[in-house]
């Protein structure tokens, strides 16, 4: 158990949509990052925050947007799904200092039909 | 980023070693990291080495790093049938994203 929390689990939902997928990182860890991984594009970053801002950006689509919240938990909000939107999403976090070792939460896999 | 590469496969028998190879392009990356992902679950942090090493040995893991080639490699001694799943190989500087490669699935075989 890596000490990222992640809900739902399984998300299944139609084209055209919206979801929110949410992270808890583990206790002290100031830094969330959020990552898709599919069957073509392999993991890819999406965007990370920082204490509550945004630090860096990735692939993210404009669809796609997040936030870190004041208890330092994250939202992940994908809007107007499409079908290549299907796809496991992780959430990471980290201290940021030292080794900044990054710790994977268990995934969100959604699945639009 | 720049582009890891991995290959694919590997089909090792069990009580053998595993070595599993990655070469990066980013020369400003200082920290090269292993995680494991089993089927249905998230990646698991395995090691990691800092740029300015060679060589870095925990347990069973041997974690090699040429530099000049941008070659890293991970190597699983006495591989067991749960060492079966995939391996990426990732690289980053402090504080910032991971830039992944695209896996290499392990295969043990009794």
């Amino acid at each position: 158990d890596s000490g990222v929390t992640q809900t739902p689990k399984h998300l299944i939902t139609a084209t055209g949509q919206r979801v929110t997928l949410r992270c808890s990182p583990r206790s002290g860890d100031l830094s969330v990052y959020w990552y898709q991984q599919s069957l073509d594009q392999g993991l890819q970053f999406l965007i990370q925050y920082y204490n509550g801002e945004e630090r860096a950006k990735g692939n993210i689509l404009e669809r796609f947007s997040a936030q870190q919240f004041p208890d330092l938990h994250s939202e992940l909000n994908l809007s107007s799904l499409e079908l290549g939107d299907s796809a496991l999403y992780f959430c990471a976090s980290s201290v940021v200092g030292g080794t900044d070792e990054q710790y994977f939460g268990p995934g969100t896999r959604l699945t639009v039909t | 980023g720049e582009d890891v590469e991995q290959s694919l496969f590997l089909s090792v028998r069990e009580g053998d070693s595993s070595v599993i190879n990655c070469t990066y392009t980013d020369s400003s990356s200082t920290y090269l990291y292993w995680y494991k992902q089993e089927p249905g679950a998230g990646l698991q942090l395995l090691t990691y080495i800092f740029s300015n090493m060679d060589m870095k040995q925990d347990q069973r893991l041997t974690v090699l790093l040429n530099k000049k080639d941008k070659h890293l490699s991970l190597r699983i001694a006495d591989t067991q049938t749960g060492d079966s799943a995939i391996y990426f190989c990732a690289e980053s500087i402090p504080g910032y994203a991971l830039n992944f490669g695209k896996g290499t699935s392990l295969l043990v075989t009794p």
